[in-house]
């Protein structure tokens, strides 16, 4: 069936060093949607990516949607403890608008 | 605050209960969803509503149902609970209008249901 892998599980990171999580889909997705949720919070959405190829910024976050649109990364440059959480990435499930299916998360974790 | 708001809290109950938990979604939605997301896991979809109809199922177990009513709240209703059951529970909503919309999910605080 359709699937959103998503990797690593966690990061574990020193502050101001930089975290990369990867999503990788089984079928093409028509857009791909970024989520964070905080420890102890609720997933807050982040971006979405509709364009192959697309490139997008949020201060230190860069996002990118893949090429042939099943594969997708977040990056976050120099990491703060405020960046620390779990991040998600969801696609629509096929021949749906309105459900997701989400990658299993990955969470950073700042060392102290 | 996203919007959407859910009702209760927390919840303890015992095994073998019932209970019902509550959404109200972001003003205009019309799609709700459900999730169950136990410690430190991923979020598992149960079921999603639109304007009242139900739209799409996940890992809903039997036990479990929903539904949407006419103002666009939702409850989930929970049944012959386990100690498995013990998760945070979310609600979502979405715009979710045309078939060329791809719309963000807004998600509520949570209720946290403790099985004991």
């Amino acid at each position: 069936g359709q699937q959103v892998m998503q990797i690593p599980q966690y990061q574990h990171v020193q502050e101001g060093e930089d975290f990369t999580t990867y999503c990788n889909s089984s079928t093409t997705l028509s857009n791909i949607q970024w989520y964070k949720q905080r420890p102890g919070g609720h997933p807050v959405f982040l971006i979405q990516l509709v364009k192959s190829g697309e490139v997008k910024k949020q201060k230190r976050l860069t996002f990118q949607f893949g090429e042939a649109k099943k594969n997708s990364s977040l990056h976050i440059t120099a990491t703060q403890t405020t960046d620390v959480g779990t991040y998600f990435c969801a696609g629509p499930v096929i021949d749906s608008n309105y459900q997701l299916i989400w990658g299993a998360g990955t969470k950073l974790i700042i060392k102290p | 605050d996203s919007g959407v708001t859910q009702t209760p809290k927390h919840l303890i109950t015992a095994t073998g209960q019932r209970v019902t938990l509550r959404c109200s979604p972001r003003s205009g939605d019309l799609s709700v969803y459900w999730y169950q997301q136990s410690l430190d896991q991923g979020l598992q979809f149960l079921i999603q509503y639109y304007n009242g109809e139900e739209r799409a199922k996940g890992n809903i177990l039997e036990r479990f149902s929903a539904q949407q009513f006419p103002d666009l709240h939702s409850e989930l209703n929970l049944s012959s609970l386990e100690l498995g059951d013990s998760a945070l529970y979310f609600c979502a909503s979405s715009v979710a209008g045309g078939l060329r919309s791809y719309n963000e999910q807004f998600f509520g605080p949570g209720t946290r249901l403790t099985v004991l």
